[in-house]
């Protein structure tokens, strides 16, 4: 397997406009966690999927962010419209099992909104 | 929900000598406990992990301890080397949702 695939690598935005940042999670695995990651905030879980259901909202900032899994291999993080604030690297994770075992990293998304 | 705490946020070291990072968390419920390593400009990855039916860890340089009556667990680091400079994250389950939150993380510098 070719681990957990994130795409873009690199996303440069201008304010305003609407981003969307995809993942393919390991095959097999039925869980996938998005996160976000800053200098001041470290590694901030925004959502937590099980099954392809949404277990956890509660770390996604607010409205102007939004996740869907449609299927067991394919996950969405969209933010609309995206701020310089939300400039950051978004990492996805994919896990077999829930948060009992490891968590395989995707290479990331280096987000940067100007 | 679970909190989990890191210290130190920074730490040094001479190359040789042992370093310890440690953490606390507030759920009791939790019982898994990974580190994981992130080196400049990668991917978080798994290096150790603890289950709470064990005190203590070993591989190679590594360890981890688990204290679950004190709610804390700690990396050691043997010998240190300079590739084992990075930044290095705790993590323990939510046992009501049962997602991962890390620590804080620490910036581990290991000088030659």
């Amino acid at each position: 397997d070719a681990g957990v695939i994130q795409s873009p690598r690199h996303e440069v935005t201008e304010m305003g406009q609407e981003v969307t940042l995809r993942c393919k999670p390991i095959s097999g695995h039925n869980s996938l966690f998005w996160y976000r990651q800053t200098m001041m905030r470290g590694l901030e879980l925004l959502i937590y999927f099980n099954n392809n259901v949404p277990i956890d909202d509660s770390g996604m900032p607010e409205d102007r962010f939004s996740a869907k899994m449609p299927n067991a291999s394919f996950s969405t993080l969209k933010i609309q419209p995206s701020e310089p604030r939300d400039s950051a690297v978004y990492f996805c994770a994919s896990s077999l099992g829930q948060a009992q075992t490891e968590a395989f990293f995707g290479q990331g998304t280096r987000l940067t909104v100007v | 929900g679970e909190n989990v705490e890191q210290h130190p946020s920074t730490l040094s070291v001479q190359e040789g000598d042992s370093a310890v990072i440690k953490c606390t968390y507030s759920d009791s419920a939790s019982n898994y406990f990974p580190w994981y390593k992130q080196e400049l400009g990668k991917r978080p990855q798994l290096i150790i992990d603890i289950r709470s039916n064990v005190g203590e860890k070993k591989d190679q340089r590594i360890a981890v301890t688990l204290n679950k009556t004190a709610k804390h667990f700690s990396l050691h680091i043997t010998e240190t080397q300079p590739e084992d400079s990075a930044v290095y994250f705790c993590a323990a389950p939510n046992s009501n949702n049962n997602d991962m939150r890390f620590g804080a993380g620490t910036r581990l510098t290991v000088k030659p």
